[in-house]
């Protein structure tokens, strides 16, 4: 079964400090969110990139987020500036076309912002 | 305001028996409705996709009914096992007819279920 990777697994950062978390999605596939799940909360939506543009975001996703896919196969999160309650899990998804393929989730990077 | 809730934070039942999730939903109108499955620490996992025109689904022991009427969905997992033990997720996106794709999530269920 095909899977999503995203790497690190677990990222501490400083408030103020800039991350880029990673994700590397099912290689056919052209559709990539990003969401993510603060402890004990629901799964949010932040983005989707679709032809190597935004198609759409949430409220979340503030002039602090940006997303690139830099080569055919990468998909990163920047958060420039972190703050403490950017702390959650953020999960990668990708699906293959139309809105009802199923999207595969990746395992999720942990960011701990102190 | 749009939510979806699903009402029960947990659900404990017994081996063997058939557990049933309720996902609600408010203002929203959407084409197709989804189920996943999140264990502790992972991403979701997707279970079951089911459309506006279409009142039940199943996939092995897994059946979805779906109500635009009532605006509701039931999920069901019959002859239940421990490892069946996750919280669930329903889904939807809240883009009728979109090809964005991006999901809007209930809180879960988190369901355990004793030996």
């Amino acid at each position: 079964e095909p899977e999503v990777t995203q790497t690190p697994s677990h990222q501490v950062t400083q408030m103020g400090q800039e991350v880029i978390l990673h994700c590397v999605p099912i290689s056919n596939h052209l559709y990539f969110y990003w969401y993510r799940q603060i402890l004990g909360q629901k799964v949010e939506f932040l983005v989707s990139f679709y032809n190597n543009e935004i198609s759409e975001k949430s409220e979340i996703f503030d002039d602090q987020f940006s997303v690139e896919r830099p080569d055919g196969s990468n998909f990163t999160l920047k958060i420039r500036s972190t703050k403490l309650e950017d702390s959650a899990m953020y999960f990668c998804a990708c699906r293959e076309r139309t809105s009802t393929d199923t999207q595969y989730f990746g395992p999720g990077t942990r960011l701990t912002v102190l | 305001s749009q939510k979806i809730e699903q009402n029960s934070e947990a659900l404990n039942i017994q081996e063997g028996k058939t557990a049933t999730l309720t996902c609600n939903y408010t203002n929203y109108s959407p084409a197709y409705l989804q189920w996943y499955r999140q264990d502790p620490g992972r991403g979701p996992v997707f279970l079951l996709l089911i459309r506006e025109n279409e009142k039940e689904k199943r996939k092995e022991r897994l059946k979805v009914t779906f109500d635009t009427t009532l605006k509701q969905s039931l999920f069901h997992i019959t002859a239940s096992q421990p490892a069946d033990s996750a919280t669930y997720l329903c889904a939807l996106d809240p883009n009728y007819g979109g090809s964005q794709g991006n999901l809007i999530f209930g809180k879960g269920t988190k369901l355990s279920v004793k030996p």
